[in-house]
């Protein structure tokens, strides 16, 4: 089942901090943030794992309340780079059985 | 590591013919690899996983005689769209993970325009 994201677009000014959630009607294994500029690939920005391991960027933090089956994304001092589409996938097993993403959420940082 | 190579970067063909995509683990092997697409604005949907040696697992409502996938070896799996129609242009993306390692690492994609 897809998971929920929000919110579906957020415009900030360089600089300004941003929260993106996602939120899954299954207990999950693992919570996995992407995000994608137009016309190319994902790349990946951050694994939040049941259990409370977490890898990922330096400048990019998340939780995952695995109570809730909700995740957050936290983008801090945002830079004009940040600009982009940001997904969450979800595993519901361990066995890696490839992922189901939420629709997404399109960030805009203007100068 | 844990790069993958997906080609070509983007093809158009036209109405009944068939495009083969193929998709590459270049630093490690991978037994497993899966398929999405994505149509313009919208999310990934999972197709298919690829497996090697074995027949792929296709997600409900993906055809599998129209969507062929073939998983010859641990760092090779292509995905051959046959009698395309303009309703299959998409981008076509692929994916692969490191066997102990974590997140997915996606090939570059493939945008398929049917004409």
């Amino acid at each position: 089942q897809q998971p929920v994201q929000s919110p579906q677009a957020v415009i900030l000014r360089e600089g300004e901090d941003a929260v993106i959630n996602c939120s899954s009607s299954k207990a999950l294994y693992s919570v996995h943030w992407y995000r994608q500029k137009h016309g190319e690939a994902p790349v990946f920005l951050m694994i939040l794992l049941k259990g409370g391991e977490q890898k990922g960027h330096d400048k990019i933090s998340a939780s995952f309340n695995e109570k809730k089956q909700q995740s957050s994304l936290y983008l801090t001092a945002s830079q004009l780079s940040y600009s982009g589409t940001y997904f969450c996938g979800t595993e519901i097993g361990g066995g890696a059985d490839g992922l189901t993403f939420g629709k997404g959420t399109h960030l805009i940082i203007q100068p | 590591g844990a790069v993958v190579s997906q080609h070509p970067s983007w093809v158009i063909c036209k109405s009944g013919t068939s495009v083969k995509i193929e998709c590459r683990s270049l630093d490690f092997q991978a037994t497993t690899m899966f398929w999405y697409r994505q149509f313009p604005k919208q999310s990934l949907m999972l197709m298919a996983t690829s497996n090697e040696g074995s027949k792929a697992t296709y997600e409900q409502g993906v055809e599998k005689d129209k969507f062929l996938i073939n998983h010859a070896s641990l760092t090779l799996s292509t995905l051959t769209v046959t009698s395309a129609h303009p309703e299959d242009s998409s981008f076509y993306i692929c994916s692969a993970r490191r066997q102990g390692g974590y997140g997915y690492t996606f090939g570059s994609g493939t945008r398929l325009t049917v004409v």
